[in-house]
């Protein structure tokens, strides 16, 4: 079946816009994760939800930075007034039920704030 | 947050040999441990995990080892393919939903 898959694969913005970042998770995966992996760097966590329960947003950098998940599939992630410190590949990955599951990831957005 | 570390940042290896890719972890309340393989323009995959009960978990050409004596975990890559050339990561979650990756060492396999 197909894999998580997110969009854009890139995107170019200005400092100062808003960029929304979308993540297809696996159908019937109930947990989702977002993460940033800046250049060199491992992966930060940001973000993570599993079913209806209210998210955990304890690695959101700032208030710059919510994600929402509607219906319990797709996801998206949004910076506001983006800094060129945003800049880096931001990762979803989707479990069937979160914890110590094994996590499938998309291949990223990679995302470049000039 | 918590600090996972890898010894070396990169690891050159000839086509055939085994490889060995380290990492330290800093909390000792870490009970959970899994390696991801990413390459290049991909996102992360899972190659293995181990949890805190087991020193040794073998999968297919790899192997995990963990000593939480020194908080160090470590793994394997028997002949070692072209195929293998990756960026390695090991995380570490202590309880619920939060992982904490390394920073990754860059696999080269030399043919």
């Amino acid at each position: 079946g197909a894999g998580v898959s997110q969009s854009p694969s890139n995107k170019v913005t200005e400092k100062g816009k808003d960029v929304e970042l979308r993540c297809d998770p696996i159908s019937g995966h109930t947990a989702l994760y977002w993460y940033r992996q800046s250049l060199g760097q491992g992966l930060e966590f940001l973000i993570y939800f599993q079913g209806n329960s209210a998210p955990d947003k304890s690695g959101l950098p700032s208030d710059r930075f919510s994600a929402e998940r509607t219906g319990g599939s797709v996801s998206t992630l949004t910076i506001q007034r983006t800094q060129q410190e945003d800049s880096a590949v931001y990762l979803c990955a989707s479990t069937l039920a979160g914890g110590r599951n094994e996590q499938f990831f998309g291949p990223g957005t990679r995302l470049t704030v000039l | 947050g918590e600090s996972v570390g890898l010894h070396l940042p990169t690891l050159s290896v000839q086509e055939g040999d085994n490889s060995i890719i380290n990492c330290a972890y800093s909390n000792s309340a870490s009970d959970y441990f899994i390696w991801y393989k990413q390459e290049s323009g991909k996102g992360p995959q899972f190659i293995i995990d181990i949890r805190s009960n087991m020193d040794k978990r073998q999968g297919q050409r790899v192997t995990v080892l963990l000593n939480k004596t020194v908080k160090h975990l470590s793994l394997q890559i028997a002949a070692t393919q072209p195929g293998d050339s990756a960026v390695y990561f090991c995380a570490e979650n202590i309880s619920g939903n939060q992982f904490y990756f390394g920073t990754g060492t860059s696999l080269t396999v030399i043919p």
